[in-house]
């Protein structure tokens, strides 16, 4: 089946600093790849689709310069945080469309910001 | 948009049968999902209905019903690992994922 890896699967940063999350698609090629944010007892929240070689659309209420992203392969889209805050703190998973139908979930990066 | 609604928790003994409902109301629908999620860990595809009617997968079974914008999911002969969150989810458009809040299946021995 098909796998996505992510990472880190988890990081701790300081308020007001950066943050990389790796989203990779590992057998198969993704041309959309969409990541969510998850809190706490709810539910998965899409942030962005993102689309290689192209720009990503955000969705409604989503900081578009706070939330960077790159799609430069078929394989790998990458979610930046920028001066991160401790209420961006969240579960952040990234899926990759096979096909049309089906979206495979990576395994998640859990971001604590102190 | 969409209103996506499912019970927040169930409770159910080993070997009994569960079933999860989801009510939505959607423009674009195309398609509707389910995907089990352990604390802490990525969904994992359950099942997919597009079509109304009901999908038999081993112990899981899908239902829906368009026109009632309306779903369910079986879980037959529960087992103590199947206690999970599970998501339902909605496909608008080409690829979009809208999810409900999810349900808490706990399986008691």
């Amino acid at each position: 089946g098909a796998v996505v890896s992510q990472h880190p699967s988890w990081v701790i940063c300081k308020s007001g600093t950066s943050v990389k999350i790796e989203c990779r698609s590992l057998d198969f090629q993704a041309t959309t790849m969409f990541w969510y944010r998850q809190f706490p007892k709810q539910s998965l929240m899409l942030m962005a689709t993102s689309n290689e070689g192209s720009k990503a659309t955000y969705e409604q209420g989503v900081e578009k310069d706070k939330f960077l992203i790159n799609h430069a392969s078929l394989t790998l889209s990458t979610l930046t945080v920028t001066s991160a805050h401790p209420e961006d703190s969240s579960f952040y998973i990234c899926s990759a469309l096979q096909g049309e139908t089906e979206q495979y979930f990576g395994p998640g990066t859990r971001l604590t910001v102190t | 948009g969409q209103n996506i609604d499912q019970p927040t928790e169930m409770t159910a003994t080993e070997g009994a049968i569960v079933q999860i409902n989801c009510t939505y109301q959607t423009s674009g629908f195309n398609g509707l999902f389910w995907y089990q999620q352990h604390a802490g860990e990525a969904p994992t595809f359950l099942s997919y209905n597009v079509l109304d009617g009901l999908e038999e997968k081993g112990r899981f079974s899908s239902f829906l019903s368009r026109s009632k914008g309306y779903s369910y999911l079986l879980l037959k002969e529960l087992q103590m690992k199947d206690s999970a969150s599970y998501l339902c989810a909605v496909r608008e458009g080409d690829y979009k994922l809208s999810f409900g809040a999810g349900t808490t299946v706990t399986v008691r021995a």
